[in-house]
């Protein structure tokens, strides 16, 4: 079974600084994603970046980028340059090729103070 | 490309009462999920469709659930004699398999069911 740990209930980050969210995860299978999804007080699950297993260089999108170290099993999103749009709750997840059914984690709430 | 609609948005039942929500995913895509999310945590994973065939069930998913997605196209969720304890947000995402594991989820805005 997949399991993901995001350790950081809470985080807070100033304005144009960059911030890094926690993600670990378990997984017996060589094949995965992972997946980080960012959830607005709106309630809407917007997707980010994605990290395959054997992709040989770290993931990015804009402003968010993902620090992916297979051997920790560790796959943290860095948001640079943090806007105050950026204040929600952020989501580690993992999609292994059996199920492909996401897995998420408990989620990190970020706050970004002007 | 419309995105993932779910159907009502917010629910208020009576405890007992049976409530049924409704997704319709984005047209081409061949999976659809359920989630549920309750306050504070993580979508947990409910059940899943691929096309019509429901592929797999959680063991969250109690007898008073059901799920169906009759002509492989838009979902509902069957909640039977609700209980206080199914108050959450109930998330239907889908995706298009056969793409690689790179094809990520699309979530609608989900239905928020409020048992009294």
């Amino acid at each position: 079974a997949q399991k993901i740990t995001q350790t950081q209930p809470g985080m807070f980050v100033q304005e144009k600084e960059a911030v890094t969210l926690d993600c670990t995860y378990d997984t017996s299978d060589p094949s995965y994603g992972l997946f980080w999804y960012k959830q607005p007080s709106s309630g809407e699950m917007i997707f980010l970046i994605y990290q395959g297993s054997y992709d040989q260089q770290n993931a990015t999108e804009g402003r968010y980028s993902l620090n992916f170290q297979k051997a920790r099993k560790s796959a943290n999103l860095v948001i640079s340059a943090s806007q105050l749009g950026d204040s929600a709750m952020y989501f580690c997840a993992i999609l292994d090729t059996g199920r492909r059914a996401l897995t998420f984690g408990s989620g990190t709430r970020l706050q970004v103070q002007p | 490309d419309t995105g993932v609609s779910q159907d009502p948005r917010h629910k208020i039942t009576k405890r007992g009462q049976n409530v049924t929500f409704r997704c319709d995913p984005i047209s081409e895509h061949n999976r659809l999920y359920w989630y549920r999310q309750t306050l504070g945590q993580g979508p947990e994973f409910l059940t899943y469709f691929q096309n019509e065939a429901q592929l797999e069930k959680s063991r969250l998913l109690s007898d008073r659930f059901s799920a169906e997605r009759p002509k492989g196209s838009f979902s509902t969720l069957e909640i039977q004699r609700t209980e206080q304890g199914d108050s959450a947000m109930y998330l239907c995402a889908s995706s298009l398999f056969g793409t690689g594991l790179s094809s990520p989820l699309h979530f609608g805005n989900g239905t928020r069911l409020t048992v009294t």
